[in-house]
C-alpha cells in the first residue's frame, strides 16, 4: 500500500480563482512528481523534485507551480484556475537514488479538476 | 524521445476468458512498468521488469518483456470482474523517457463482461 494522499479528491471552481492541490506521502521519498491525465489520454509529467528547495519543470509545459519546502509535502498551485485547466491531476512519489536506472513510482488516488 | 505504443485501446473480453495487452517501445526499454488504473483514480504499480526475456506473475497476471527489450505483453488468466480497467506501461527516463520519472502509453481500457 502506497502512503501517498492528494486532496480534494474533486474539486470544482470559477475561472479566475486561485487553487492549491496538495500532495503529501508519508515515505520518507525524495522524489515527487506531478502527472496530468485528460480524459482517455496519457498522463504527462509537468513538474518534478529531487527533495527540498528542489522544483523542476516536465515534460509538458504548465501555467501552474509547485513548492517543496518538507519532504512529505508538494502542493500544486494554479493562480488564476481556466477552463483549460480541466483535468485529473496526480501526484506521485519514489525513493530517490542518483545511480539508479529505474524507479518505481507510488501514486495518489488523484484530484479531479474541473474549472467553470 | 520514448514513445509507447499500446494495444489494443480496449478490450471487452468475456469473464473466465484469456486475455493479452501489448506494448510496444520505440527505443529500446531498460526498464518497463505495468500499471493499472481504476476510472478516475490513481494508479497501481503491477510488475516492473528489466531483462530482455524477464517474465514475472503476480496472482493471474504475467507479464514479459521480449529479448530484445522493445516490447511487453501482459497477459491475464481466467479474467475476473476484478481485472477490469485501464492498463499502463510506462518506461524510465533511462530508455529514453524524457525529463524524469516515467513515460506512459495511452494505456488499454479493459472491460470485463459477466
Amino acid at each position: 500500500e502506497a502512503d501517498i494522499y492528494q486532496t480534494p479528491r474533486y474539486l470544482v471552481i470559477g475561472t479566475g480563482k486561485k487553487i492549491t492541490l496538495e500532495c503529501s506521502q508519508t515515505m520518507g521519498h525524495d522524489k515527487m512528481y506531478w502527472y496530468q491525465q485528460d480524459p482517455g489520454m496519457e498522463l504527462h509529467l509537468i513538474h518534478y523534485s529531487y527533495g527540498v528547495n528542489s522544483t523542476e519543470k516536465g515534460d509538458l509545459s504548465s501555467e501552474s507551480t509547485v513548492s517543496r519546502i518538507r519532504t512529505e509535502h508538494f502542493p500544486l498551485t494554479l493562480e488564476s484556475a481556466r477552463p483549460s485547466h480541466t483535468s485529473q491531476y496526480l501526484c506521485a512519489s519514489s525513493e530517490f537514488s542518483r545511480d539508479a536506472t529505474n524507479e518505481k513510482l507510488f501514486f495518489g488516488s488523484g484530484t479531479q479538476l474541473s474549472v467553470l | 524521445s520514448q514513445e509507447l505504443e499500446q494495444s489494443p485501446q480496449s478490450l471487452i473480453v468475456q469473464e473466465g476468458k484469456n486475455l493479452t495487452i501489448n506494448c510496444t517501445s520505440s527505443k529500446t526499454l531498460y526498464g518497463l512498468y505495468w500499471y493499472k488504473q481504476k476510472y478516475g483514480e490513481g494508479l497501481i504499480f503491477l510488475m516492473m521488469l528489466q531483462k530482455g526475456g524477464e517474465e514475472k506473475s503476480h496472482e493471474k497476471i504475467t507479464a514479459k518483456l521480449d529479448e530484445k527489450k522493445q516490447q511487453s505483453s501482459l497477459h491475464i488468466t481466467a479474467s475476473q470482474p476484478s481485472h477490469a480497467g485501464i492498463y499502463l506501461c510506462g518506461a524510465g527516463p533511462y530508455s529514453g523517457g524524457g525529463a524524469d520519472g516515467l513515460t506512459f502509453g495511452k494505456g488499454t481500457h479493459l472491460i470485463i463482461q459477466p
